[in-house]
């Protein structure tokens, strides 16, 4: 059965630095989000992304994240100068239709990112 | 004011009881999703309803749209059943998320 697969399980990095998390979706899929739970907080919305653009994004999804879809497959989050409160289990998902009344998501296993 | 509340937040049960976890939101919604987060952390979604009763095995849905409450059930729990249980909300390309319902089934 294809599953959404997320690298690294797990990043350890040093408070300004530069962090790119990256997620291979479902290959028919064409809608994809990420998320973001802070240890022992509930998961919150970062960003959907369609057709190469951001549909939606959350009041956390600030200048300092960016999204891509590089090459048709991977589906990248980058934050450019990582914070401690930037340490969260980061969830990457994707669904076939967009508005999620129609959309079941798929999530992959999640990176844990841990800002020091 | 939260959006989506969930109750209880911890739920600890025998084997075989049956379970009823409660979710209540203040949005106005197209579809209200339940989704499952195992120990590891990793997230499945169980259902995605926008009206009436959905069934999977041993789990029901429900949602009353009019009272904005949902209900997640779980027949004849087993120890496998143990996991976080999250309500969420389905507004445009987002999803609102409640902070979960931890249950624990005792053999």
């Amino acid at each position: 059965e294809p599953e959404v697969t997320q690298t690294p399980s797990h990043q350890v990095t040093q408070m300004g630095q530069e962090v790119i998390l990256r997620c291979v979706p479902i290959s028919n899929h064409l809608y994809f989000y990420w998320y973001r739970q802070i240890l022992g907080q509930k998961v919150e919305f970062l960003v959907s992304f369609y057709n190469n653009e951001i549909s939606e994004k959350s009041e956390i999804f600030d200048d300092q994240f960016s999204v891509e879809r590089p090459d048709g497959s991977n589906f990248t989050l980058k934050i450019r100068s990582t914070k401690l409160e930037d340490s969260a289990m980061y969830f990457c998902a994707g669904g076939l239709a967009g508005r999620v009344q129609y959309n079941e998501q798929f999530f992959g296993p999640g990176t844990r990112l841990t800002v020091l | 004011k939260n959006e989506v509340e969930q109750s209880p937040q911890n739920l600890t049960a025998q084997e075989g009881e049956f379970i009823t976890i409660n979710c209540s939101y203040s949005v106005g919604i197209s579809a209200l999703h339940w989704l499952q987060q195992h120990p590891g952390g990793g997230i499945v979604s169980l259902f995605m309803l926008s009206s009436g009763k959905k069934k999977h095995g041993r789990l029901i849905a429900t949602i009353n749209i009019q009272e904005k409450h949902s209900s997640l059930h779980i027949t004849a729990s087993h120890p496998r059943d143990s996991a976080v249980y999250i309500c969420a909300v389905g507004s445009n390309y987002q999803l609102i998320w409640g902070a979960g319902t931890k249950l624990i089934i005792k053999p």
